[in-house]
């Protein structure tokens, strides 16, 4: 079954930008999801199938997959785009839904 | 606007059953998989079960398996978890969420508490 790994936390400065990765052996060959989870709320989806953003998700937010890594960029990060992020698969071996272990971005 | 609301979470005692609903609405509710996907105080998020848009198909993550069972009523746009023999380890907030490969809509999740 898949296994997700996150850096647990990711730290930048106001308008840099922040790169969010999600290793997996050969996640390269399936799609990634990816979330954003404010501090008690519930998560929202902010890329889908690798690179897709749903309707209101700024273009800041952007996503690649490629090999054995996943990306979140986030650029011109701003302080609302402080929370965690998980990245999430479909296991089609075992029909599970699997979801990293999360980063936390901090925005200095 | 798609909404999905979550009820049910309470504190119940150890080995105890408990039941949490989810009612869906803004959405053709029978063309989605639904599922619940809980986080521990703390900690990650973590699928927990889904069940496929005509009910004929559920998929449980191991650690409950045999203890929750996700279904649901189209009718009612509706799914549920029901959760037997509780442990400390399930204590979280239970969300439940659309689920079609990734989970597009997400409730506001309910608190379940196990402790004695």
């Amino acid at each position: 079954s898949s296994v997700l790994t996150q850096t647990p936390s990711v730290s930048v400065a106001p308008g840099q930008t922040a790169t969010i990765s999600c290793g997996g052996d050969h996640i390269g060959s399936t799609s990634v999801h990816w979330y954003q989870q404010k501090p008690g709320q519930a998560p929202v989806l902010v890329v889908y199938d690798d690179s897709d953003r749903p309707s209101g998700i700024p273009e800041r937010f952007s996503g690649s997959n490629s090999g054995n890594t996943a990306t979140l960029t986030i650029s011109r990060v701003e302080d609302g785009d402080e929370a965690d992020y998980y990245c999430q698969v479909w296991d089609s071996s075992t029909d599970h839904w699997v979801f990293g272990g999360g980063t936390k971005l901090t925005v200095l | 606007e798609v909404q999905l609301v979550e009820s049910g979470g309470t504190v119940v005692q150890p080995g105890g059953s408990l039941r949490l609903s989810c009612a869906a609405s803004g959405l053709t509710y029978s063309v989605y998989w639904m599922s619940w996907v809980r986080q521990a105080p703390g900690k990650g998020l973590e699928w927990v079960a889904s069940i496929k848009p005509d009910g004929t198909k559920t998929n449980h993550v191991d650690s409950v398996e045999g203890r929750f069972t996700i279904s649901r009523d189209n009718g009612m746009n509706s799914v549920f978890l029901q959760m037997n023999s509780l442990r400390a380890e399930d204590t979280a907030v239970y969300y439940c969420a659309t689920s079609n490969f990734f989970f597009r809509y997400w409730g506001q999740g309910t608190l379940v508490t196990v402790s004695s």
